[in-house]
Order: structure tokens, then sequence, then C-alpha cells
């Protein structure tokens, strides 16, 4: 089944811009969504299609996709997005069509 | 406002059964298909079931294919999960998700919009 790898931990000041990387083959054919989940809350989606967001979420997120990478852009980062983040895939020709990524810990220092 | 509501988790001995429920409100529940997605403690996000908004169409991960069965009823807006045969490995949080289906130029793609609270099974003797 297909495999998106994410980095375990991703480290950031206050201000600043987080990164986070989904790594998968040739992801950048696929469209990519992405999740936030605080601890004891549900997931979140923050990210939808690559780069669409749903109403509510702020334009501090973003997202591309191309290649074998995708990314999650956080800009001028608060203490409230330190959370998990996890990527999505559906992989229609899977017996495992939603895949998810391993996840990254954001910390916000 | 859409709302998922997931209930029925608790603990049960190996080899029990559980059925998990799903209240749904705020959106025209008839017209999405619906998902399982479950967490073990620490972990991260795994898919368990999928079915269509008129049942037509069920899918399983193969972790709990033969033991889990995935239903809904469209007249109580709701969606259960009944858990056969558990397992120590079926230990987690539970959430019930809301599926949204879009297009792109290599094909469609599927992703979850909205997502209860979670359940908590947990499987111990």
């Amino acid at each position: 089944s297909y495999v998106l790898t994410q980095p375990p931990s991703v480290s950031v000041a206050p201000g600043q811009t987080a990164r986070i990387t989904c790594g998968g083959n040739n992801i950048g054919s696929k469209s990519v969504h992405w999740y936030q989940q605080k601890p004891g809350q549900a997931p979140v989606l923050v990210v939808y299609d690559d780069s669409d967001r749903p109403s509510g979420i702020p334009e501090r997120f973003s997202g591309s996709n191309s290649g074998n990478t995708a990314t999650l852009t956080i800009s001028r980062v608060e203490a409230g997005d330190e959370a998990d983040y996890y990527c999505q895939v559906w992989d229609s020709s899977s017996d495992l069509p939603y895949v998810f990524g391993t996840g990254t810990k954001v910390t916000v220092l | 406002e859409v709302q998922l509501v997931e209930s029925g988790g608790g603990l049960v001995k190996p080899g029990g059964s559980l059925r998990l429920s799903c209240a749904a409100s705020g959106f025209t529940f008839s017209s999405y298909s619906m998902n399982w997605v479950r967490q073990a403690p620490g972990k991260g996000l795994e898919w368990v079931s999928s079915i269509s908004s008129s049942s037509s169409y069920i899918y399983y991960a193969d972790s709990v294919k033969g033991r889990f069965t995935i239903s809904r009823d469209n007249a109580k807006n709701s969606l259960y999960l009944q858990m056969n045969s558990l397992r120590a490995e079926d230990t987690a949080v539970y959430y019930c998700a809301r599926e949204m289906v879009g297009d792109y130029v290599w094909g469609s793609y599927r992703y979850l919009d909205y997502w209860g609270q979670g359940t908590l099974v947990t499987v111990s003797s």
C-alpha cells in the first residue's frame, strides 16, 4: 500500500514559519489533505486538495505539492498552533484507500 | 452546525463485542459517505471502514475485515460499527467522520471534513 512519511517533530519560534513535509512516491500526482490534532481533541481539517482551506481556517495555513513531497506551511506561528499534523491521500487502487502520514508534532518554542 | 457524536465505547475483554454509534446532525446525513477512523494510544490515525450514502458500497481495512461491520440508518441519522472478536490491538479512540469527494486532473479524491469527538474502546482482560 501507499506510504506517506513525515518528520516526527518540527520546532519553531513564535512568529516564524513552520514547514511540515509529507513524502510519498510521486505524491505530486495525488491530492493531499492535512489535519491538525491538538492533545485530547479530534482531528481538524486545515488544508484539502493540496492548498485549499476550509472556511474558518486562517490564511496562515497553506499547502503545496510537487514531485515526491507535499508541504504544509504555517506562517507567523502562534502558541495555539502547537499540535500533531497528519497528511492524507486517497488511494483508490489500494485495499487501504485512506492513507495517513505518520504525523508530525509541531512544538512552539 | 455539523455535529457528530460517538457513543458506545468502553472496556471489553478479548474476544468480546461492542457496538459503536455516531449520531449526526446539522447536515443531510443521507447524502454523505461516512467513515470510522481509529487512533491507538500515542499512535497515529488509522482508517477502519467506509460506507456510502445508501450503504451500497462498504469497505474495511484488512486489520478488521471479517470482525467489524459498518452500517447506517439514514432515517435516524446514525452510523454504527459492530465490533466482534475484539483484540488488544483494537484498543483505540474511534472517530466517525464525514467524507467529502472532489475531482482533480488525475482523478478523484476523498477527505474527511468533519470528525466526532471520539469514543474510547479498551480491550483488556
